[in-house]
């Protein structure tokens, strides 16, 4: 069965701070994995896409790396911002039967503080 | 452009009710998805469309979910008869296609639709 976990559930840090967020996922066949910023009552928006030959990735103060051996990903900010307080989202694809199938995980919930 | 377009952004209904959710994508993004947002279960794919065709649509959770595509700038969802347990966030998504299977462009994701089933 594809699973996608992620860790920490919740992270409380202080502002100016780095942090990593994890991914662990079993699914198959890999096609790509996908992290998202979701600021409370809004929808997710794509930080950034990695398919299975792309080692690392970054979107200004966030770089996603992804071992694909280990099938591991994790999402690191740097500086940290009041405005990276949000869910972040690991969601795996399988490219199956001409289907493209998402795994969800349940996301970590960051606070920054001042 | 101003990105995925949904309506209503809440909607409070009676069990037993027909709800009508609505999308409109970006303009020539080929892919429109809907998804479903719980504290329980997190997001969840409920159906997608390329090019206004319905690909795969096997997170839809009953027969009681439908949806349409009847153009490529307008998508429905519908809920007949809804029930409490369909109270969630409902997200509408587009991206284009990236002319390699399996791999889709970045998902643009609407504002959602929150509905409440009492």
């Amino acid at each position: 069965k594809n699973q996608v976990e992620q860790s920490p559930q919740s992270l409380i840090i202080l502002e100016g701070k780095n942090c990593t967020l994890q991914c662990n996922y079993t699914v198959s066949p890999f096609s790509n994995l996908r992290w998202y910023k979701q600021d409370t009552g809004r929808g997710p928006v794509s930080l950034t896409i990695m398919t299975f030959s792309e080692n690392t990735k970054s979107n200004g103060r966030y770089t996603a790396t992804l071992d694909a051996d280990t099938k591991q990903s994790s999402l690191h900010i740097t500086a940290s911002q009041l405005s990276d307080s949000a869910s972040y989202i690991c969601v795996v694809s399988a490219f199956e039967g001409g289907s493209y199938i998402p795994t969800f995980g349940r996301g970590t919930s960051l606070i920054v503080h001042p | 452009d101003a990105g995925v377009i949904q309506s209503p952004r809440h909607e409070v209904t009676e069990m037993g009710q027909e709800v009508t959710l609505r999308c409109k994508p970006i303009s020539g993004h080929d892919y429109l998805f809907w998804y479903r947002q719980t504290m329980m279960r997190g997001l969840e794919l409920l159906i997608y469309f390329n090019n206004n065709v319905p690909i795969d649509d096997s997170g839809m959770p009953e027969d009681r979910f439908s949806a349409k595509m009847p153009n490529a700038s307008f998508s429905t969802l519908k809920i007949q008869p809804s029930e409490p347990r369909d109270s969630a966030v409902y997200f509408c998504a587009s991206s284009k296609d990236t002319g390699t299977s399996g791999v889709v462009e970045t998902q643009y994701f609407g504002p959602g639709t929150r509905l409440l089933v009492l």
